[in-house]
């Protein structure tokens, strides 16, 4: 049973730039959640993906976008990139509607830093 | 605001050494109280989750507990390979709040052998 993966694991961009980031879910989800985790502090979330629309967004500026697809796969999109942008992109899974309390499963994440 | 904090930020153990992670947490209504495990460079893995005061979960050496203000996760009789960051989070009740959650700054346990 595949759980949460992410793609790419490893990325290296300049400021200004534009990254396109991926999650696939786990077997049974249809909910995803992005978040970034700066280092040494806990995840802050981003939004979250429901029937393929944003049903929950973070303090985090438009420069920030997502997608849900319809086998309920995700993208995260972070425009006109920022050295403060670098962090680790960490995206989760859950079953049920987007009121859910069911846990969150999370992927490996993406580590993006910006030079 | 709704608001974690985990206390230690560091806890350095003995292994065998039994000990207690705190996490405080403030809410307007609490659907749920998460604990993960993160190992360097790895994402979170859950390990419990929590849903009213009173409630406890055990697996292993671990053991979580709540009550209306605080979590706690009892390590009993710790092994090298419990060394990780653990990190809490809550879900809060509100039609605003579909289901993000709110993580504490985590805690780093480092079990010498």
């Amino acid at each position: 049973d595949a759980g949460v993966t992410q793609s790419p694991t490893h990325l290296i961009k300049t400021r200004g730039q534009q990254v396109t980031l991926r999650c696939s879910p786990k077997s049974g989800h249809d909910t995803v959640s992005w978040y970034q985790q700066a280092l040494g502090q806990g995840p802050q979330f981003i939004f979250q993906y429901y029937e393929e629309e944003e049903r929950q967004r973070g303090n985090f500026p438009d420069r920030f976008s997502g997608h849900q697809f319809p086998n309920y796969s995700s993208e995260l999109n972070v425009n006109a990139l920022l050295l403060g942008d670098s962090a680790l992109y960490l995206c989760a899974s859950s079953r049920g509607t987007a009121y859910s309390n069911q846990p969150q499963h999370f992927g490996d994440g993406t580590r993006l830093s910006i030079l | 605001e709704d608001q974690v904090t985990q206390s230690p930020e560091a806890l350095r153990l003995q292994e065998g050494e039994s000990s207690s992670l705190n996490c405080s947490y403030t809410v307007s209504g609490l659907r749920g109280l998460f604990w993960y495990r993160q190992d360097p460079g790895k994402g979170p893995e859950f390990l419990f989750t929590l849903y009213s005061a009173g409630e406890e979960k055990e697996k292993e050496r671990l053991k979580a507990t709540l009550t209306k203000k605080e979590s706690f996760l009892h390590i009993t009789a710790p092994k090298p390979e419990d060394s990780a960051t653990y990190l809490c989070a809550v879900q809060a009740i509100g039609s605003s709040n579909t289901g993000k959650l709110i993580f504490g700054q985590g805690t780093t346990l480092q079990v010498k052998p």
